[in-house]
């Protein structure tokens, strides 16, 4: 178990609708990522937030957007889903968000499918 | 053309024979490189890391760095049935916590 907490564990949602994953980092970790992973792409870096604010994006989509609270857990919001968003989504954590961040623990994931 | 290749297998050796998985890359700046190992359904885990150039070894388990080459390998020795899941190499930059990933070599070791 690596300490980050991720929910829901599967979501079955229609085209054009709009989900929210929910990811709790491990206790003291400041950072938190998220990552999609599917079979043609592999593991894909989306967006970094470190204290609550945003440190880093990659080849994260418009219809997406993520925001992490002053708890510290983090939220990523997909909208208008099309079928090619259907992936394992996962959040992980890290202490720092520099140069440490090599370690980053995942969280078990949250399958999505879009019918 | 992808910033990190790794060769997605399948990959399937006996118990106890020596695995060599390898990744290559394109980006100069990449100064961090992992290996991460999933097991079915689960979250990647950080298995071993290296800084810049060099060996490191960890029990049964060896990286490589040749930043020359932007090549990058594990090892495994006498590999065991627990050993099998998918291993994936990912690398990054000095700053920042962006980790770009291999496509994963799925290893499955036969007892």
């Amino acid at each position: 178990d690596s300490g980050v907490t991720q929910t829901p564990k599967h979501l079955i949602t229609a085209t054009g609708q709009r989900v929210t994953l929910r990811c709790s980092p491990r206790s003291g970790d400041l950072s938190v990522y998220w990552y999609q992973q599917s079979l043609d792409q592999g593991l894909q870096f989306l967006i970094q937030y470190y204290n609550g604010e945003e440190r880093a994006k990659g080849n994260i989509l418009e219809r997406f957007s993520a925001q992490q609270f002053p708890d510290l857990h983090s939220e990523l919001n997909l909208s208008s889903l099309e079928l090619g968003d259907s992936a394992l989504y996962f959040c992980a954590s890290s202490i720092s968000g520099t140069e440490s961040s090599y370690e980053q623990y995942f969280g078990p994931g949250t399958r999505l499918t879009v019918t | 053309q992808k910033e990190v290749e790794q060769d997605p297998g399948p990959l399937s050796v006996p118990e106890g024979a020596i695995v060599s998985l390898n990744c290559t890359y394109s980006n100069s700046a990449f100064q961090y490189f992992m290996w991460y190992r999933q097991y079915s359904r689960k979250g990647p885990e950080l298995l071993m890391y290296t800084y810049s150039s060099g060996n490191k070894e960890d029990g049964r388990f060896t990286a490589q760095v040749d930043k020359s080459s932007k090549y990058i390998s594990l090892f495994i020795r006498d590999s065991q049935p627990s050993d099998s899941a998918t291993y994936l190499c990912a690398m990054k930059e000095n700053q920042g916590g962006k980790l770009i990933f291999g496509q994963g070599t799925e290893l499955s070791v036969k007892p």
